[in-house]
């Protein structure tokens, strides 16, 4: 099993780009959430999602969209990138919270850059 | 909503010598506290986490103690080894039939073991 992985690993962009990450899991998860983590700041949460179909708003959720039309995938979106939003991305999944493990599997991360 | 203050930021000890990180939070509905391990350019990784029915937990030279009157709870390793040093991360959430699984990290804890 790959695990959770993140596509791409870097990045940069202009200011006003736009551009999406993909995060993706093969564990059958079915919660998946989005982080930054910035010098300093810890991981705070963007965005989360319960199940297939259904988004919610994190701690941070201004300037990005996400998306998940399959269970395996969650879609982050800047649509109009700011300097603000350089960090790293991570990209987690748990099981639902019944189950015995309450663990977040991480991905790998996406260093982003805004100029 | 739910705030947690990790301390400290920066904690440098001898190999060999106990580490202790210190974190409180503020939603006393908070019933779930996991630590996370994050090396150098690597994902966070769960290393021991804690429910509040529990006042320690114990794996090898890890513990998690946990004061629920307080609302803080805190990591113990003995014993450290160079391999210990990296980020720690604290978390809070909460655990229930309407839960998210979301969780509230802390701002990290950088833990240099010096041979």
């Amino acid at each position: 099993n790959a695990g959770v992985t993140q596509t791409p690993k870097f990045r940069v962009l202009k200011t006003g780009q736009s551009m999406t990450l993909l995060c993706a899991q093969d564990m059958n998860h079915e919660y998946m959430y989005w982080y930054r983590q910035d010098p300093g700041m810890g991981l705070r949460l963007i965005h989360y999602s319960v199940g297939e179909g259904t988004t919610a708003k994190g701690e941070v959720p201004d300037g990005y969209n996400v998306s998940r039309l399959k269970k395996q995938n969650f879609l982050l979106g800047l649509e109009s990138a700011a300097p603000s939003q350089t960090s790293v991305y991570f990209c987690a999944s748990s099981r639902r919270h019944r189950a015995e493990s309450y663990e977040q599997y991480f991905g790998p991360g996406t260093r982003l850059t805004v100029t | 909503g739910e705030n947690v203050e990790q301390h400290p930021s920066t904690l440098s000890v001898q190999e060999g010598d106990s580490a202790v990180i210190k974190c409180t939070y503020s939603d006393s509905a908070s019933n779930y506290f996991p630590w996370y391990k994050q090396e150098l350019g690597k994902r966070p990784q769960l290393i021991i986490d804690i429910r509040s029915n529990v006042g320690e937990k114990k794996d090898q030279r890890i513990a998690v103690t946990l004061n629920k009157t307080a609302k803080h709870f805190s990591l113990h390793i003995t014993e450290t080894q160079p391999e210990d040093s990296a980020v720690y991360f604290c978390a809070a959430s909460k655990l229930g039939s309407s839960n998210t699984g979301k969780l509230i990290f802390g701002q990290g804890t950088t833990l240099q073991v010096k041979p």
